[in-house]
């Protein structure tokens, strides 16, 4: 069975601070692909990323970095120099297979000013 | 990133008449659609999929007969909620796959929602 954990419901953190998102995933198939969604209040999920199981490589894309070790089974997201605008609700999610996608019950973030 | 249109944004209904939502992806086929509902500070949870010219599969737990899921084309799908009642008020949100014939997955893009209040 595919399952994704996101162990903090909520977090805040002062503007420009570094916040870590947390993610673990668990699934019994070699070939699987792991996600980030941000929704913000209005609903809508927006894409961040997808990693594939055989590429470890950490990304940078502006003030997000994200860190996948499959020895840990994790896929931890960073926000550097946090702004209000990064407040939002994030999901991790998790699919092999033809499968639809899995996600954690997310975390939600709070940027104050 | 491709685009997946959905409509209504927002609805508000009266008990025991029908809704339908609409689900487009304006850039890519869909070979499959997703839907989904969300609670208030809550994770999605998958309803159905459909692919494209098939009977939608529903997730255990969710009322076929409630929940009438289309797929007649590549790029739209609809969900109809039949005799709405309160406790149908929720958050749907649709979600759409295509085939990237370079990969073997491709990435779910999701609409805007649709916030269906039933009075």
């Amino acid at each position: 069975a595919q399952k994704v954990t996101q162990a903090q419901t909520e977090i805040s953190v002062v503007e420009k601070e570094d916040v870590t998102l947390d993610c673990v995933y668990e699934t019994r198939d070699t070939t699987y692909y792991l996600f980030w969604y941000k929704q913000p209040p209005s609903g809508e999920l927006v894409f961040l990323i997808r990693r594939n199981s055989f590429d470890e490589q950490n990304e940078i894309s502006g003030r997000y970095s994200w860190n996948f070790q499959k020895s840990t089974s994790s896929f931890n997201f960073t926000i550097t120099a946090s702004q209000v605008v990064d407040s939002a609700v994030y999901f991790c999610a998790l699919i092999s297979g033809n499968t639809p996608l899995v996600f954690g019950k997310g975390t939600r973030l709070s940027v104050i000013a | 990133g491709a685009v997946v249109s959905q409509h209504p944004s927002w609805v508000i209904c009266k008990s025991g008449t029908s809704v339908k939502i609409e689900c487009r992806s304006l850039d890519f086929q869909a070979t499959t659609m997703f839907w989904y509902r969300q609670f208030p500070k809550q994770s999605l949870m998958l309803m159905a999929t459909s692919n494209e010219g098939s009977k939608a599969t529903y997730e255990q737990g969710v009322e076929k007969d409630k929940f009438l899921i289309n797929h007649a084309s590549l790029t739209l799908s609809t969900l109809t909620v039949t005799s709405a009642h309160p406790e149908d008020s929720s958050f749907y949100i649709c979600s759409a796959r295509g085939r990237h014939v370079a990969e073997a997955l491709s990435i779910q893009y999701f609409g805007a929602g649709t916030r269906l209040s039933v009075l």
